[in-house]
């Protein structure tokens, strides 16, 4: 079955970079567009970025972009997220997420998640 | 862009319906039947349940609906069930290339 591990979450300074890889399985990865969506403690999911299959285009949420740069290794099946000018406001979840069948604008399988938290 | 208007909370007892309300602009909601659904119990990762504005994925019982009408998306639960009681969160292509979430409903089943 999909599975998708995210890791690479942790504490940092604002203004600092972090970098988040996501292993999927269980899919022929280089097949899917693939998401990260951020959740904040208590609060509604963000969708942050989407990137194509064969990492031709990618998109970005309003408060992420210029910032944050997704792309994938369809040869390691590995999907990554760096984030740089890092923010408090970014403190979240962050789940790697699989694309649904019906079009890229639905998000389908989600991994468990890597808590990014940005405090001085 | 700020987040689509869902209300915090919704209940209804077991057996009967609830309807979700979902506000967004004619830039999102109103411009594209790219609406979702998606209900998260506590502890776990959101899963979709509607798309398209009223398709089920494989899976989800019949009892979920969802109905659009201008820029105003609307899930309806039918025959609540215990299991029903969860966070739901509505989703929409905003036209800019990007996708925007509404900042959830807590259902609670009586």
């Amino acid at each position: 079955q999909v599975q998708l591990v995210e890791s690479g979450g942790g504490v940092v300074q604002p203004g600092r970079s972090l970098r988040l890889s996501c292993a999927a399985s269980g899919f022929t990865f280089s097949n899917y567009d693939m998401h990260w969506v951020r959740q904040a403690p208590g609060k509604g999911p963000e969708w942050v970025a989407v990137i194509w299959y064969d990492g031709s285009t990618k998109y970005y949420g309003d408060s992420v972009k210029g910032r944050f740069t997704v792309s994938r290794d369809n040869s390691k099946n590995t999907l990554f997220l760096q984030m740089n000018s890092l923010r408090t406001e970014d403190t979240a979840v962050y789940y790697c997420a699989k694309r649904a069948q019906a079009a890229w604008t639905y998000v389908g399988d989600w991994g468990q998640g890597t808590l990014v938290t940005v405090s001085s | 862009q700020s987040a689509l208007t869902q209300p915090p909370s919704a209940s209804g007892s077991p057996g009967q319906s609830v309807t979700i309300s979902c506000t967004g602009s004619s830039s999102d909601v109103g411009g594209y039947n790219h609406v979702s659904w998606y209900q998260q119990h506590p502890g776990k990762t959101p899963k979709l349940i509607i798309y398209e504005v009223k398709n089920r994925p494989s899976g989800v019982p019949d009892r979920f609906s969802g109905s659009k009408s201008a820029n105003t998306a609307s899930l309806t639960v039918s025959g609540l069930q215990p299991e029903d009681e969860a966070d739901y969160y509505c989703s929409s292509y905003t036209g800019s290339n990007s996708v925007l979430f509404g900042g959830g409903t807590k259902l609670t089943v009586l």
